[in-house]
């Protein structure tokens, strides 16, 4: 069973550009959630959906990031435009259920860096 | 936004030493997860804790909920190279889904 994907492990962008992130989560996982770990930071939970509906974006930092997950699959997380602080890994986990139990499966996460 | 705090942050031993590693919040939580991270890879899930008190070992790992379910302990014995890694405990609230708030991590290196 292939884990969660994401796509690009690493981007290098100059700041006020454009950069979109994916994730493909594991195959009938429903739940979907975007972390990020800034530098010497714990990481944060950032938003959550549950198929393609957002059940909560109360991480988010701003409206310069825009979460997206067409169809219920894959999720896309946009960060326009970009500025210094955004650099930092960000991860994708699914899981089936929304239980306090359920497990989380997190992706190799993307590493960005905003120059 | 609770805040889980774990110590040490740095940890280097001999192999074959013991350790144990803290994570303590002001906040209850409704369960705590231990994940270990590996350079360049995600938090892999290693244990659920979920009742106040409750021991849960895997091989040569144990961890802890408190009794107030405000903190939590894993305790490694006779470490190994293998179990170098990051260490991140992980709370999450009342209400059911995963919106987990992670600790600030301990990293761990276990020297041959």
């Amino acid at each position: 069973e292939a884990g969660v994907t994401q796509f690009p492990s690493h981007s290098v962008i100059e700041k006020g550009q454009t950069v979109t992130l994916r994730c493909d989560p594991i195959s009938g996982h429903d739940n979907l959630y975007w972390y990020r770990r800034v530098m010497g930071k714990e990481i944060k939970f950032l938003l959550h959906f549950v198929k393609e509906s957002k059940q909560d974006e109360s991480g988010m930092p701003n409206n310069r990031f825009l979460a997206e997950r067409t169809g219920g699959t894959y999720s896309t997380l946009k960060v326009q435009p970009a500025e210094l602080e955004d650099s930092g890994v960000y991860f994708c986990a699914s899981s089936t259920r929304i239980t306090t139990n359920e497990k989380l499966f997190f992706g190799s996460g993307t590493q960005l860096s905003v120059l | 936004t609770q805040l889980l705090e774990q110590s040490p942050q740095f940890l280097s031993i001999q192999e074959g030493e013991n350790l144990t590693v803290y994570c303590n919040s002001s906040s209850v939580f409704s369960s705590l997860q231990w994940y270990r991270q590996e350079p360049g890879e995600g938090p892999v899930l290693l244990v659920t804790v979920v009742t106040g008190g409750e021991v849960k070992k895997l091989k040569r790992l144990t961890f802890q909920f408190g009794d107030a379910r405000k903190d939590s302990s894993l305790h490694i014995t006779a470490a190994q190279p293998g179990d170098t890694g990051l260490y991140l405990c992980a709370g999450s609230l009342s209400g059911g889904y995963q919106k987990v708030t992670f600790g600030t991590g301990t990293k761990l290196q276990v020297i041959p």
